[in-house]
């Protein structure tokens, strides 16, 4: 089963708008940690913003916020006032605690965002 | 700040050459990982090192070797190329706190012909 999936393989966004990037995940582990990722085309992969599983608020960024719902399994990134440089693949990634002494990350299979004019 | 470092950028081998992509990081990092990314399947993790002296596989292990050189360097070995190893491979470290990210080197386009 997978453990992160991103159901969005492709997304559009009108300039300065706001987007949602889904992602649910699938553990058992009480304790993990949620990640987002950027990658443009020039290919290097960019940290974004982290959410942990006790965590007691949505954390934020900049323009990045990540609406985390725990119940439903499911930490969305939304970027709000989209700009062009926001065209990229996005993936989201878990860090399970139980047994990952090794701090392991999970990734899903990445939306792709274009931003349009 | 020059983080994560990975080399070669881009390389050309023939099925059944070796090969050694290196990769080193200068932020005193604990822990460091080497994935792949093929189209349409995100990053699979290949093998990772937790501490100085220790390696484990990854989801994808098969057809790799790994050394922990030192604590800045975790070298990947492909012993014997096929063209299912054409991928983008990325190295990644982290301090080994759970909050803390991965950071990635730039990654090394690597095509088996």
């Amino acid at each position: 089963a997978q453990k992160i999936t991103q159901t969005q393989p492709g997304m559009f966004v009108q300039e300065k708008e706001a987007v949602t990037l889904d992602c649910t995940y699938d553990t058992s582990d009480p304790s993990y940690g949620l990640f987002w990722y950027k990658q443009p085309s020039s290919g290097e992969m960019i940290f974004l913003i982290y959410q942990g599983s006790y965590d007691q608020q949505n954390a934020t960024e900049g323009r990045y916020s990540l609406n985390f719902q725990k119940a439903r399994k499911s930490a969305n990134l939304v970027i709000s006032a989209s700009q062009l440089g926001d065209s990229a693949m996005y993936f989201c990634a878990m860090r399970e605690a139980r047994g990952n002494q090794g701090g392991k990350l999970i990734f899903g299979q990445g939306t792709e965002l274009s931003v349009k004019p | 700040n020059a983080g994560v470092t990975q080399t070669p950028k881009f390389q050309v081998l023939k099925t059944g050459q070796s090969m050694t992509l290196q990769c080193a990081q200068d932020m005193n990092h604990n822990s460091m990982y080497w994935y792949r990314q093929d189209p349409g399947m995100g990053l699979r993790l290949i093998y990772y090192s937790a501490s100085e002296g220790t390696t484990d596989k990854g989801e994808v292990p098969n057809g790799y070797n790994v050394s922990r050189l030192n604590k800045r360097e975790f070298s990947l070995r492909l012993e014997s190329a096929a063209p299912s190893q054409t991928s983008v491979y990325f190295c990644a470290s982290t301090p080994g706190v759970s909050n803390q990210p991965q950071h990635f080197g730039d990654g090394t386009r690597l095509s088996i012909l």
